[in-house]
């Protein structure tokens, strides 16, 4: 099946500094990218969906400017935070999309980010 | 607007017992629904979904039922394995959006 791949997995960073999480689609295009966040106990929530070469589209709610957000392939999404404060400390996850259908998202791993 | 609200867990069962973990949700309209499962060091998977009224999901021996009426889609599974340990997210999406809605997800860990 396809495989989405994160990277880091976890990642400690300071406060005040940003940090970088890649998603890769590994044996399919990804024409559409969904990045989520989980907090504890939480439903994961939407973020931003990006389409591969456009700008990012944002859920309402969500600074863009702050979580940073690039498809620059078919096969690569990132999501930066940038600026990080401990609030942002959270399970980021991605998701991809090869087709138009919803049943056709196939999610990555995530990655834990902790902001000290 | 949009939510799915699904059983707190953890729920631990023992080996060949009978699971359900409820979900309930609020839609403006008519939702597709779907259970998706995460095991440990993996993304979330699509276990089931159902598209209309009455529909019934079924997969590796899990089904649910998309009850209108009672706006819910429980999952249940009659025999639960040792594999089946992982986490449990029902979610919707509403009118062919691509968009989903999660609920939190529940936790289940079934004992040998």
């Amino acid at each position: 099946g396809a495989v989405v791949s994160q990277h880091p997995s976890r990642v400690i960073c300071k406060s005040g500094t940003s940090v970088k999480i890649e998603c890769r689609s590994l044996d399919f295009q990804a024409t559409t990218m969904f990045w989520y966040r989980q907090f504890p106990k939480q439903s994961l929530m939407l973020m931003a969906t990006s389409n591969e070469g456009s700008k990012a589209t944002y859920e309402q709610g969500v600074e863009k400017d702050k979580f940073l957000i690039n498809h620059a392939s078919l096969t690569l999404s990132t999501l930066t935070v940038t600026s990080a404060h401990p609030e942002d400390s959270s399970f980021y996850i991605c998701s991809a999309r090869a087709g138009t259908g919803i049943y056709e998202q196939y999610f990555g791993p995530g990655t834990r980010l902790t902001v000290t | 607007g949009d939510s799915v609200t699904q059983m707190e867990g953890p729920v631990t069962l023992s080996e060949e017992a009978f699971l359900t973990i409820n979900c309930t949700y609020t839609a403006t309209g008519y939702p597709s629904l779907f259970w998706y499962v995460q095991y440990p060091g993996e993304g979330l998977q699509l276990l089931l979904k159902a598209t209309k009224a009455d529909d019934k999901g079924s997969n590796k021996g899990f089904e649910a039922t998309y009850r209108k009426e009672t706006t819910s889609f429980h999952l249940e599974k009659g025999s639960v394995q040792v594999s089946d340990s992982a986490v449990y997210f029902c979610a919707l999406s509403e009118g062919g959006s691509e968009k989903l809605v999660f609920g939190k997800g529940t936790k289940l860990t079934v004992n040998p």
